[in-house]
């Protein structure tokens, strides 16, 4: 068990809808990241938070949104869904700042489909 | 940004025997971390090992271990006594300590292990 909690695990929606996937981090982890794995395919770095605020974007989409709230837990907005946005979502958390040989420590991730 | 190139899509291994998964990375920075993860059919993300780029001694977990030359920007992962539960998708990644924390994956290995 990574200690890392994400919510749900599998959303079906239809396209054109908004989704929220939702992350608690480790204990004591300050930074959050987002990743989306299509099937088959590698890690796409999406956003990661440091301690509420926003540290580096990735290959988000403006359709994607993120926060990380004070209690450190993030959410990731997806809206106008669109059927190539079915993935995997991974959440991952690390404890950022100096603690560099901490590893990413990854929940079980979300599965979204889209019909 | 740095860049992590694993150039094994697939690679496979007879039941007990020794598998070396190579990664290279390109990167200017003096310091930095590596990691492998081990993805398997379950899609769940597991840390198999960590290497500091300070350490020139290479890293061993039981049965893994990593051949890390530094000068040649080379990662590379050797699993010895190969397990059926060792199929799995390998991912390489480097942490950057000077780029916000960011972690840059490898597109992956595909491990395939014959009985």
């Amino acid at each position: 068990d990574s200690g890392v909690t994400q919510t749900p695990k599998h959303l079906i929606t239809a396209t054109g809808q908004r989704v929220t996937l939702r992350c608690s981090p480790r204990s004591g982890d300050l930074s959050v990241y987002w990743y989306q794995q299509s099937l088959d395919q590698g890690l796409q770095f999406l956003i990661q938070y440091y301690n509420g605020e926003e540290r580096a974007k990735g290959n988000i989409l403006e359709r994607f949104s993120a926060q990380q709230f004070p209690d450190l837990h993030s959410e990731l907005n997806l809206s106008s869904l669109e059927l190539g946005d079915s993935a995997l979502y991974f959440c991952a958390s690390s404890v950022g700042a100096s603690s560099y040989n901490s590893p990413l420590h990854f929940g079980n991730g979300t599965r979204l489909t889209v019909t | 940004a740095q860049t992590v190139t694993q150039s094994q899509p697939e690679m496979s291994v007879q039941e007990a025997e020794t598998v070396t998964l190579s990664c290279t990375y390109d990167t200017s920075e003096s310091d930095y971390y590596l990691f492998w993860y081990k993805q398997p059919p379950s899609r769940q993300m597991i840390l198999v090992i960590r290497q500091e780029a300070y350490k020139q001694q290479n890293a061993t977990e039981n049965r893994f271990s990593v051949n890390f030359q530094k000068a040649a920007k080379s990662f590379s992962l050797k699993i010895s006594d190969s397990q059926l539960g060792d199929a799995a998708m390998y991912f390489c990644a480097y942490r950057s300590i000077y780029t916000g924390n960011q972690f840059y994956f490898g597109t992956g290995t595909s491990l395939t292990v014959i009985p």
